[in-house]
Order: C-alpha cells, then sequence, then structure tokens
C-alpha cells in the first residue's frame, strides 16, 4: 500500500524566512503534485513533477523530486503572509492512474 | 474556461437518508475523480470513472457508488448515511491520457449528517 509522509504537518514561520516541506512517499511512482488548499475551499494545484531531479519554480516556491529517495520538497523563499495554507503533496503510483494518495498536509502560518 | 463544478455546494442530511452529489468537469476531460476529506483521515480516494467506466476504486464500503455519464458528468451516490460520512467531497476531473495527468478539482461538496 502506497503511503505517503509530510512533514511538518504544522509550521509557522516569520515573514521574510525560508523553510522547507517534505514529502516521503513509500513505493515506486511516477508523477507527484503539490497543492494548495485555503480554509473552506478547494485544492489549487501547484507543481506537477514527473521525473527524477525535476525542479520547478513558481513565485516564492520551489518544487524538487528525487525518485530514487522517494522524497520531494517544498521550498518557500521569503515568506509572506499571502502563502498562509495547507499544502499537500500527492503521489500517483502511475500506472494505475487518477488515484492520488496524498499526504496529511502542511498547515503553514506566516506571522508578519 | 469554465472549472469543475460541483453541486450543491452544501447539504445537511440525516442519517439513514441517501444523498446524490453531481460533478461536471472541465469541457473535453474524460475522467473524473472523487475524493472524500475529513479532519480524522484528510484526503481519501473515491473512485475515478473514464468514458463511463469505473477505472480505480478505493477502499470504502459499498454504499459510496457513482456513475459517469455520455457526457463525463459524474454522479456520487452515498446511501444509509452515517455521521462519519460527514466530509467534503471533492471531484477532480483531468484529461485522462496517460501523459497528460494533472487534475483540477471542484469547489467541493460539504456534507453534514446529523
Amino acid at each position: 500500500e502506497l503511503k505517503v509522509e509530510q512533514n511538518p504537518l504544522f509550521l509557522s514561520m516569520q515573514e521574510g524566512k525560508n523553510y522547507t516541506i517534505y514529502c516521503n512517499y513509500s513505493t515506486t511512482s511516477d508523477r507527484l503534485y503539490w497543492y494548495r488548499q485555503d480554509p473552506g475551499k478547494s485544492l489549487e494545484s501547484l507543481f506537477v513533477l514527473l521525473s527524477n531531479g525535476a525542479v520547478k519554480q513558481e513565485g516564492r516556491l520551489m518544487a524538487s523530486l528525487d525518485t530514487k529517495a522517494r522524497l520531494s520538497t517544498l521550498h518557500i523563499t521569503a515568506a509572506v503572509h499571502d502563502l498562509s495554507a495547507t499544502y499537500f503533496c500527492a503521489v500517483d503510483k502511475g500506472r494505475s492512474n487518477y488515484k492520488l494518495t496524498f499526504g496529511k498536509g502542511t498547515l503553514l502560518t506566516v506571522n508578519p | 474556461k469554465a472549472g469543475v463544478t460541483q453541486t450543491p455546494r452544501y447539504l445537511i442530511k440525516t442519517r439513514g437518508q441517501q444523498v446524490t452529489l453531481s460533478c461536471s468537469p472541465i469541457s473535453g476531460h474524460r475522467s473524473v475523480s472523487w475524493y472524500q476529506q475529513t479532519p480524522g483521515q484528510g484526503l481519501q480516494f473515491l473512485f475515478e470513472y473514464f468514458s463511463e467506466t469505473q477505472r480505480n476504486k478505493g477502499n470504502f464500503p459499498g454504499r459510496f457508488s457513482g456513475r459517469q455519464f455520455s457526457n463525463s458528468r459524474s454522479e456520487m451516490n452515498v446511501s444509509t448515511l452515517e455521521l462519519g460520512d460527514s466530509a467534503l467531497y471533492l471531484c477532480a476531473s483531468s484529461v485522462g491520457q496517460l501523459m497528460n495527468t494533472e487534475a483540477f478539482f471542484g469547489q467541493g461538496t460539504r456534507l453534514t449528517v446529523v
């Protein structure tokens, strides 16, 4: 059974600081996704990582994937309050397709 | 381009009743997946439909069922509701082809069972 673990589950940080959220998964996978969820809202797709060594950046967020280590990271640079949300990573085993297994999410709070 | 539309947005039902939720995918998308989100269990996969066929199913009891119509719209049904079925139900649509796998989520239906 595929398991996805995120850490930390709660992250409180100051504006302007950097931090990394980690996502480990238990079995080989071809695809890893990062989503953002604001309170009471749906999931917003941030990144889709498709291959080993993939790195994608959007604004203050950068995601990377190491398939050999079964690890993805979401790095936050110079955090701002608007980044406060819950971040989920999700893994698709690939061959089974369209059956995402999610981590428990990281609740990020950026304080002024 | 219209996004994924879920109706209704909110529902309150009584234990033992049944409920039907609807999801209209993005135009051109043929795959619809359903997820249940609760504070305790997080996001869990229910099932996925592609071209009116269920391709994948999660570990949920038979009370949870779904279907997809020829226009790719999907419905999810829960029978004999239990208190533990209270959750945010999200559907996601994608093109459904092997190399194009990004899924876009709807706003969700928040179901409360009393």
